[in-house]
């Protein structure tokens, strides 16, 4: 059964900082790995979508790494905003899943003014 | 850009009733995906449909059930609803091939048991 767990669980920082999300799985017969934001009681919304075939994705200030044989994802966050505070959940899509995302605990960020 | 629709956002059931939640995905999209998030908890996958057939069964109750319809509107029925059952429940839709694009969220509807 794939299990994904995210570190740290929770992470406070000064606006400006650059930051490191981590996010790792169990099984990496993945199909794709994808990054979401949720803000406080609202839905999620994707960040970044990275195949299994490919090494990173960028939209931003936001850079998502992915080595599939060791099994782990990396979303970097550069120059960092007090509006970025939120949980960042990354999942993944097994191929024999039946595509149904697997979703990690999440971390919740906090940027301070 | 058309987004996945939920309704309602918000519902207030008490115990032992029934709830419906109602989800429209982006227009084209051939898979409905439909997940729980407790308090504080991860998303958890309840079911899915592919072309209007169930794809994929996942954590759900025997009391909960779902379908899509032909207009590819997919709802939720619950029934005999618990105090456990308050979470929000997402409703997820995705492009063929199946997940290859990856998914769009809804907003959710929060359901309070009372």
């Amino acid at each position: 059964k794939q299990e994904v767990t995210q570190i740290p669980a929770a992470l406070s920082v000064p606006e400006g900082e650059n930051l490191v999300l981590n996010c790792s799985f169990t099984d990496s017969a993945i199909y794709n790995l994808q990054w979401f934001r949720q803000d406080p009681g609202k839905g999620l919304t994707s960040l970044l979508l990275i195949q299994s075939s490919q090494r990173e994705q960028t939209s931003g200030r936001l850079n998502a790494s992915l080595d599939k044989s060791s099994g782990r994802s990396t979303l970097y966050i550069a120059a960092s905003q007090p509006g970025d505070s939120a949980t960042y959940l990354c999942a993944v899509v097994q191929e024999t899943s039946g595509s149904r995302l697997t979703f990690g605990e999440g971390t919740q960020l906090t940027v301070n003014p | 850009a058309a987004g996945v629709i939920q309704s309602p956002r918000h519902l207030i059931k008490e115990k032992r009733e029934t709830a419906t939640l109602k989800c429209y995905p982006i227009p084209r999209h051939d898979t409905v995906y439909w997940y729980q998030q407790g308090p504080g908890q991860d998303p958890q996958f309840l079911i899915s449909f592919y072309e209007k057939m169930q794809s994929d069964k996942g954590s759900i109750p025997d009391r909960f059930s779902a379908q899509q319809f032909s207009d590819y509107h997919s709802e939720l029925n619950m029934s005999s609803l618990e105090l456990g059952d308050s979470a929000l429940y997402f409703c997820a839709s995705s492009p063929p091939p199946r997940g290859y694009y990856g998914y769009t969220f809804g907003s959710g509807t929060r359901l309070t048991v009372v």
